[in-house]
């Protein structure tokens, strides 16, 4: 079993529409939890982390849920812009360094 | 903002050829990694450095060598380059904030050795 577990998609939603994509983790020693989205042929860049309470930004809003092990991440009101590959990055206990990094979600807003 | 930089955007080398592959960051973070990414398998974890000359091995190393010499700096090697070694190659570096560690990538190295 994969340490980080995505749905690969693609999900294709017309503009306006909200998603949801969620991500499960196996490793309950999981210590932080954060969102990064990845335009083709460019590098991951952090869209937001996740925390035990649940967080919003803007359009965006991710929830934590230990019991079950898994994070998500809402979009609403999609743009054109959104579609890109969003993946889930969890990093173990304090003490070591080590980032686990799901196999992304793809997103397509059409038009 | 946060700036790592990637000496190459492109790079092709041939087969047996030693390649290095350099990452800088000018924000004094203490924690570095070198990752590659392909089609299906997602980031994997090369090496990563905690501190200047410190280093460990990530998940994938064997084939791979790293040097940091310098906080700013961390460069990876590959001590003779293989077609099964093509791949995007992603630097990061991480800091603390908010009381957790917060990754932030170069802008990749995408490696073609035929």
């Amino acid at each position: 079993r994969k340490e980080v577990e995505q749905d690969p998609g693609p999900f294709n939603v017309p503009e306006g529409a909200t998603v949801a994509f969620n991500c499960t983790y196996s490793n309950s020693a999981s210590q932080s939890f954060f969102w990064y989205r990845q335009d083709c042929r460019k590098e991951p860049k952090l869209l937001m982390s996740v925390y035990s309470s649940g967080n919003e930004d803007g359009r965006f809003t991710a929830q934590l849920n230990r019991a079950s092990q898994y994070i998500s991440l809402l979009i609403r009101d999609s743009k054109l812009s959104d579609s890109a590959t969003y993946l889930c990055v969890v990093k173990m206990t304090s003490g070591t360094y080590k980032y686990i990094f799901g196999t992304g979600t793809r997103l397509k807003v059409l038009a | 903002d946060v700036k790592v930089t990637q000496s190459s955007r492109y790079l092709v080398k041939r087969t047996g050829e030693k390649v290095f592959l350099e990452c800088v960051q000018d924000m004094d973070h203490e924690n570095m990694f070198w990752y590659r990414q392909d089609p299906g398998l997602g980031l994997r974890l090369i090496y990563f450095s905690y501190d200047v000359k410190m280093k460990e091995k990530g998940d994938i190393p064997e084939g791979y060598s790293v040097s940091r010499e310098k906080k700013e700096r961390f460069s990876l090697i590959l001590e003779s380059a293989s077609t099964n070694q093509t791949s995007m190659y992603l630097c990061a570096s991480s800091f603390r904030d908010a009381g957790r560690e917060v990754a932030f990538f170069g802008q990749g190295t995408r490696l073609t050795v035929v």
